[in-house]
């Protein structure tokens, strides 16, 4: 029940395309939905987020979907690019005064020229 | 100032020297996190301090002992490690826990070689 369950594990995408990783939860105390993304030799930085009483949110080229009754949600990339590629993880946090997150497993993204 | 810091950014100990990494974070955050990242897997929460005072511990082996000397700064105190030790050691910090919008910010990591 703990478990956030990423896909795919890697993923190619010609640059402009469109990327899409998908997760998936079981645990409905999970209240707040962020996306990280990884650069090697980096920290993960919170690229987007969300609430699970929102059904979509956009920001730029990246917009989140969330579905709550089938406990999904993805991350969508517009017009890749190559500095998109990097490892891309999502993550549900429990609510309550742990702030403690649960991370996917991770999706490697690369675009190419 | 809206950036987690790290020291050292490498380190490389045997396994019977003494070393500490450091966090340092002037965002007025009240919580902080030491995770542990394997390559090519996500990271793993090892300890959370909130409002100073050690909240959540992951089970984490005693070799590794966390501190927070004030809401600003937190350590990680290691001894006697084992190669297996040997990872990316993130720090993280966000408002105090619970509530809205408590995202977490990484800082870049301490890459630790255990020999």
């Amino acid at each position: 029940q703990q478990q956030v369950k990423q896909s795919p594990q890697s993923l190619i995408v010609q640059k402009g395309g469109i990327s899409i990783i998908n997760c998936a939860y079981e645990n409905t105390a999970f209240d707040y939905f962020p996306w990280y993304q990884q650069f090697p030799g980096k920290g993960p930085a919170l690229l987007i987020a969300i609430r699970p009483d929102v059904s979509e949110k956009k920001e730029g080229r990246f917009t989140i979907s969330f579905n709550k009754s089938a406990k999904q949600f993805s991350l969508h990339i517009m017009d890749s690019q190559p500095g998109d590629s990097a490892t891309y993880f999502c993550a549900a946090r429990y609510g309550g005064a742990t702030n403690k997150l649960i991370f996917g497993t991770g999706t490697l993204l690369a675009v190419q020229p | 100032d809206t950036e987690v810091t790290q020291t050292p950014k490498h380190l490389v100990m045997g396994m019977t020297n003494k070393k500490s990494l450091k966090c340092e974070q002037h965002m007025g955050h009240r919580a902080m996190y030491w995770y542990k990242q394997k390559a090519k897997k996500p990271p793993e929460l090892m300890f959370v301090y909130s409002y100073e005072k050690l909240s959540i511990n992951e089970s984490v082996p005693s070799r590794f002992s966390p501190e927070c000397p004030n809401s600003s700064l937190l350590n990680l105190h290691l001894h006697a490690l084992q190669p297996e030790d040997s990872a990316l050691y993130l720090c993280a910090s966000s408002q105090a826990s619970g509530g809205k919008g408590n995202v977490q910010f990484f800082g870049p990591g301490t890459r630790l070689t255990v020999l």
